[in-house]
């Protein structure tokens, strides 16, 4: 079946490190993003990638880098720099089209915890 | 700017009454796309229904259907015969153009109680 993996579902970091969270997808979606969440709050972006080896800045990239090497694979690295990490870290993709109905398949999170 | 607003933070409601979510968004653009999602305390972000800006009639999946008024930028979701399963967070979002990026609301919580 298809679908979009991110792993781990759980992840502990301690202070000053850098940490990557895993996004894989086979839907061979165009377009893959990366948004966090904060407890009781909406979806913040973070970064997306239309296509391969290409990628931007989203509203809070600060503090954390990507690459998109892959049409399947976008990994999020969370580092040292960002200094309130701990969140719910979503991953989606999309196809992209001459039309606005797509919406977006997201992973079942990554849940960061610094510690 | 803020392009989606959800007013309501969170509402609680009955089973088997209908609740309705408050969504009205902001775009200049005449092609867009409006989502509902759903997302339960596991995380997880389900799709439950898409109304499109040419669309003549609202759309309706099941229990959910989108009451989208267009003159006044809103896009309301109606649950229909709520289930204790309902409670979640509730996320209305838009997306501009086939290339733009989906924007969401703040969300709204929502608590069906038996």
């Amino acid at each position: 079946d298809g679908g979009i993996t991110q792993s781990p579902k759980y992840l502990f970091r301690k202070e000053g490190q850098n940490v990557t969270l895993s996004c894989e997808q086979n839907l061979n979606h165009d377009a893959m993003y990366w948004y966090r969440q904060d407890p009781g709050q909406g979806l913040r972006l973070i970064y997306y990638s239309q296509i391969v080896n290409d990628f931007q800045k989203g509203d809070i990239a600060e503090g954390y880098s990507v690459s998109r090497e892959k049409k399947e694979s976008f990994p999020l690295t969370v580092t040292s720099a960002q200094k309130n990490p701990t969140a719910f870290y979503l991953c989606a993709s999309s196809m992209t089209t001459g039309r606005p109905n797509y919406g977006y398949t997201f992973g079942s999170g990554t849940r960061l915890t610094v510690v | 700017a803020q392009k989606i607003t959800q007013t309501q933070p969170g509402m609680f409601v009955q089973e088997k009454e209908a609740v309705t979510l408050d969504c009205t968004y902001d775009t200049s653009d005449p092609s867009y796309g409006l989502f509902w999602y759903k997302q339960p305390s596991s995380g997880e972000m389900i799709f439950l229904i898409y109304q499109g800006s040419y669309d003549q009639q609202n759309a309706t999946e099941g229990r959910y259907s989108l009451n989208f008024q267009k003159a006044r930028k809103s896009a309301n979701l109606v649950i229909s015969a709520s289930q204790l399963g309902d409670s979640a967070m509730y996320f209305c979002a838009m997306r501009e153009d086939s290339w733009g990026k989906l924007q969401f609301g703040a969300g709204t919580q929502v608590v069906v109680t038996p």
